[in-house]
């Protein structure tokens, strides 16, 4: 059974800091990553998503790395700011016809001006 | 990309009454999926609707407690039945587009029971 973990929990920083969320689970026999923002009273907007054949995925101040072999991934956020505040989320999503996404509890991000 | 609408946004029920919750794509998918978020905790996934046929329940999640239908490519219903306090969630919508890209999300719908 898949299980995913992300740390820390919930993280604070000033505007301007460069920043990494991880996340880690335990098989690596998964399809592809994703990582999600959720803002408050909201669903999830996707931000990213690696296949597992990739090492990395960048979108503007994002970038995405996996590392399927020690079950590993970091969302490294550039030069923060404060509407970047929200919970990020990680999500493995299983092999072959398993469409199932498994999901971490999230790092709440507050940057504070 | 996928523009996906979900109602009721919140509600507040009653012990013991069931609510159906839509939810409404504005493109034919293949794949669409029901989620459950409780309080403090991470997504869990509830059913995979199957569009024409029975949709299948992950471990923990049941038929009577939680049906679904699915009558096109393009909506779907999850009805919480027989509610308790302990179905208090926020309920999501997903789709899956095009397979293996990124799976999408509607605002999701905050079930509060008393």
């Amino acid at each position: 059974k898949q299980e995913v973990t992300q740390i820390p929990a919930a993280l604070s920083v000033p505007e301007g800091e460069n920043l990494v969320l991880n996340c880690s689970f335990t098989d690596s026999a998964i399809y592809n990553l994703q990582w999600f923002r959720q803002d408050p009273g909201k669903g999830l907007t996707s931000l990213l998503l690696i296949q597992s054949s990739q090492r990395e995925q960048t979108s503007g101040r994002l970038n995405a790395s996996l590392d399927k072999s020690s079950g590993r991934s970091t969302l490294y956020i550039a030069a923060s700011q404060p509407g970047d505040s929200a919970t990020y989320l990680c999500a493995c999503r299983g092999g072959g016809s398993n469409y199932k996404l498994t999901f971490g509890k999230g790092t709440l991000l507050t940057v504070n001006p | 990309s996928a523009v996906i609408s979900q109602k009721p946004s919140r509600d507040i029920c009653q012990r013991g009454t069931s609510l159906t919750i839509q939810c409404q794509v504005d493109s034919q998918v293949t794949m669409m999926f029901w989620y459950r978020q409780q309080p403090g905790q991470s997504l869990t996934l509830i059913a995979t609707a199957n569009q024409g046929s029975e949709a299948t329940y992950e471990s923990g999640f049941v038929i009577d407690k939680f049906p679904i239908s699915r009558p096109n490519l393009t909506f779907s219903t999850l009805t919480v039945s027989n509610m308790s306090p302990e179905d208090s969630s926020i309920y999501l919508c997903s789709v899956e587009v095009v397979s293996n890209q990124p799976q999408h999300f509607g605002d999701g719908t905050r079930l509060s029971i008393l």
